[in-house]
């Protein structure tokens, strides 16, 4: 079975400052993929950024770029420049067993951007 | 494009009443998901579709009914409401997007609350 651990439950920051959003993962297989959604406090849950086991070069997507260390097994989200609409819940998740699609997510993290 | 629809958005019912939250997809894709949503466990996995009459469980499947006779509706069912299941529900389908496939895309969501 594969697990997502997301160990801050809550950060805040200075608005434009850098902010890295931690994420570990386990599991046994060799292919998988991690995903970053945000969830505002509207509700809705938005795909971020995606980063494939075997892909050679961390993923990035505007501001948000993800900082895959595999030895590890971590890849935390990075978001420069933080804004005040970056204020959100946070959920990194994994795919394993492709064939079934499934996601795993983490318990997620409460970001807020202090002005 | 519509995407993923949720209905009802809101919902109040009694307990060991029946419930039927509804979803539907515009993209005719295959993979469908419902996850439910509560505080300190992220968005666990209740039941998944790979195709029209093909469902499986997923980590929280007791007490819910789904199916799945058209590519574009997944229902779920609360055969007889419990307070336990008061939470928020998402409906999740896939996308390739930007070369990465079988992105999940959620649903707005449906706020279930259990008297």
């Amino acid at each position: 079975a594969q697990k997502i651990t997301q160990t801050q439950p809550g950060m805040f920051v200075q608005e434009k400052e850098a902010v890295t959003l931690d994420c570990t993962y386990d599991t046994s297989d060799p292919s998988y993929g991690l995903f970053w959604y945000k969830q505002p406090s509207s509700g809705e849950m938005i795909f971020l950024i995606y980063q494939g086991s075997y892909d050679q070069q961390n993923a990035t997507e505007g501001r948000y770029s993800l900082n895959f260390q595999k030895a590890r097994k971590s890849a935390n989200l990075v978001i420069s420049a933080s804004q005040l609409g970056d204020s959100a819940m946070y959920f990194c998740a994994i795919r394993t067993n492709f064939g079934n699609e499934k996601l795993t997510f983490g318990t997620g993290t409460r970001l807020t951007i202090i002005p | 494009d519509a995407g993923i629809t949720q209905s009802p958005r809101y919902k109040i019912t009694e307990t060991g009443r029946q419930v039927t939250l509804m979803c539907h997809q515009t993209w005719s894709h295959s993979y469908m998901f419902w996850y439910r949503q509560d505080l300190g466990h992220g968005l666990r996995l209740i039941y998944y579709s790979a195709a029209a009459d093909i469902t499986d469980k997923g980590e929280v499947p007791d007490g819910y009914v789904v199916s799945r006779s058209k590519t574009e509706n997944f229902p779920l069912t609360l055969e007889s409401a419990t307070r336990s299941q008061t939470s928020v529900y998402f409906c999740a389908s896939t996308k390739t997007t930007g070369g990465i496939k079988n992105i999940q895309y959620f649903g707005a969501g449906t706020r279930l609350s259990v008297l």
